[in-house]
């Protein structure tokens, strides 16, 4: 069975720049996965905010950026606001299906 | 902007079917657009469960494979899913999801709607 690992949680100050990552059981994420990353703010459906690695949604905020980090996929939020205080899941394509990794609980502290 | 409504019974007793709908916004479902059903168990991650084309063609989650089923009514604008055989375990809040091929997955969402399995 596939899985994709997030960090579990992370902590950023206000203004500052921090970065997520999402790493696959079979080795390598590349550009073929199609990397996506989204954003749940609680008691909301979660919102895509990054595609195939690297591309931003119109609605997209300039300060997050998609791109791959050594064997991982990566999303990195710079001059991080309060309102960026949320649960960020990676979602990678795997032929025929896709797979979310499990979250990353982003506190804006 | 796409309005996705899900809809269904909010209970399912354990080894029951989960039927529920989604209900895509009149003209906001064109040949390029793939629908897919995510769900979220309380407390915890998002699952994809599956997708369906346009034109039908259909991918499972192959942990889910054998108990599911996506289909839809094009005319209506109805979409549907059906999980088989639900054990507590299938307790979560489905969303259906859509997106245009090539522009990323999973752009608009429905708010959601919480099936428990239980007795």
């Amino acid at each position: 069975q596939t899985v994709v690992t997030q960090e579990p949680s992370l902590t950023v100050s206000p203004g500052g720049t921090v970065t997520l990552t999402c790493a696959s059981s079979t080795g390598a994420v590349t550009s073929t996965y199609q990397s996506n990353w989204f954003q749940q703010i609680p008691g909301q459906a979660p919102r895509a905010l990054i595609y195939s690695t690297t591309n931003k949604h119109s609605w997209t905020p300039a300060r997050f950026s998609g791109s791959l980090l050594g064997d991982k996929a990566a999303l990195t939020l710079s001059g991080v606001q309060p309102e960026d205080e949320a649960e960020y899941y990676c979602l990678v394509q795997y032929g025929d299906m896709w797979v979310f990794g499990g979250g990353t609980k982003l506190t804006v502290l | 902007q796409v309005q996705l409504q899900e809809s269904g019974p909010g209970l399912v007793k354990p080894s029951g079917t989960l039927s529920l709908t989604c209900a895509v916004s009149s003209g906001s479902f064109s040949s390029r657009d793939w629908l897919t059903w995510v769900r979220q168990p309380p407390g915890t991650g998002l699952e994809w469960i599956g997708e369906i084309s346009h034109s039908g063609k259909t991918y499972y989650n192959p942990s889910l494979k054998s108990r599911v089923t996506i289909s839809m009514d094009k005319s209506k604008n109805h979409f549907s899913l059906s999980l088989r055989s639900v054990t507590a375990a299938d307790t979560a809040v489905y969303h259906c999801t859509t997106h245009p091929a090539g522009e990323g997955q999973l752009v608009n969402w429905g708010q959601g709607t919480l099936v428990t399995v239980s007795s």
